[in-house]
């Protein structure tokens, strides 16, 4: 099973939107796109997921590519406390397929 | 609200000893997961249990066995624990379907 591409680590400034990219060329047509998030020494927190369309929530919105060959976290205004390492994550069936996840560093 | 909980959050253990992590959750869920976490990864699925009295394989079953013992509670087993099983080991549970995954905080495992 391919795991999605994502970059080692990324900085943004905080009260700035950032976008976090991913890719899953070899995604089929029925695996959802997840996104978690993981502060240092927690368990992951759910932060969003889709499967063709863009999605929103209270926390981020989620950009998928046309080809579902890609796509994009949104975080509209990040804060200090959005500092952690963001997942994205392939689901296929019952299993979520975990790549080793983008690193956020927010500068005050 | 509990959650997701696991217990205990740390151990250690000597070559050739066994264990059972256990895990609970509160949330009525049909679904739970073992996984397990090595530094600067991510996780990787051990085993799952898609509804109660069902347990699947995941990526890295070998070394492990589970019990669903019931819809709440979801174990995790080493007979025989190994250096090679050092990680963080998180349980999840999720509704039917595996939809959004609820995260427990971790057992950290130390094998000497």
């Amino acid at each position: 099973d391919a795991k999605t591409t994502q970059p080692n680590s990324m900085e943004s400034n905080e009260e700035e939107p950032v976008h976090l990219p991913c890719n899953h060329s070899t995604i089929s047509g029925t695996d959802y796109i997840h996104w978690y998030r993981q502060l240092p020494s927690q368990g992951p927190e759910y932060v969003i997921h889709g499967l063709t369309s863009n999605v929103n929530n209270r926390m981020a919105s989620l950009a998928i590519a046309e080809d579902r060959k890609s796509s994009t976290l949104i975080l509209h205004r990040a804060t200090l406390r959005d500092a952690a390492v963001y997942y994205c994550i392939r689901r296929s069936n019952y299993q979520l397929i975990w790549g080793a996840g983008t690193k956020l560093i927010i500068k005050p | 609200n509990a959650g997701v909980t696991q217990t205990p959050k740390f151990q250690v253990l000597k070559t050739g000893q066994s264990m059972t992590l256990q895990c609970a959750q509160d949330m009525n869920h049909n679904s739970m997961y073992w996984y397990r976490q090595d530094p600067g990864m991510g996780l990787r699925l051990i085993y799952y249990s898609a509804s109660e009295g069902t347990t699947d394989k995941g990526e890295v079953p070998n070394g492990y066995n589970v019990s669903r013992l019931n819809k709440r509670e979801f174990s995790l087993r080493l007979e025989s624990a190994a250096p090679s099983q050092t990680s963080v080991y998180f349980c999840a549970s999720s509704e039917a379907g595996g939809g959004r995954a609820f995260f427990g905080q971790g057992t950290r495992l130390t094998v000497v």
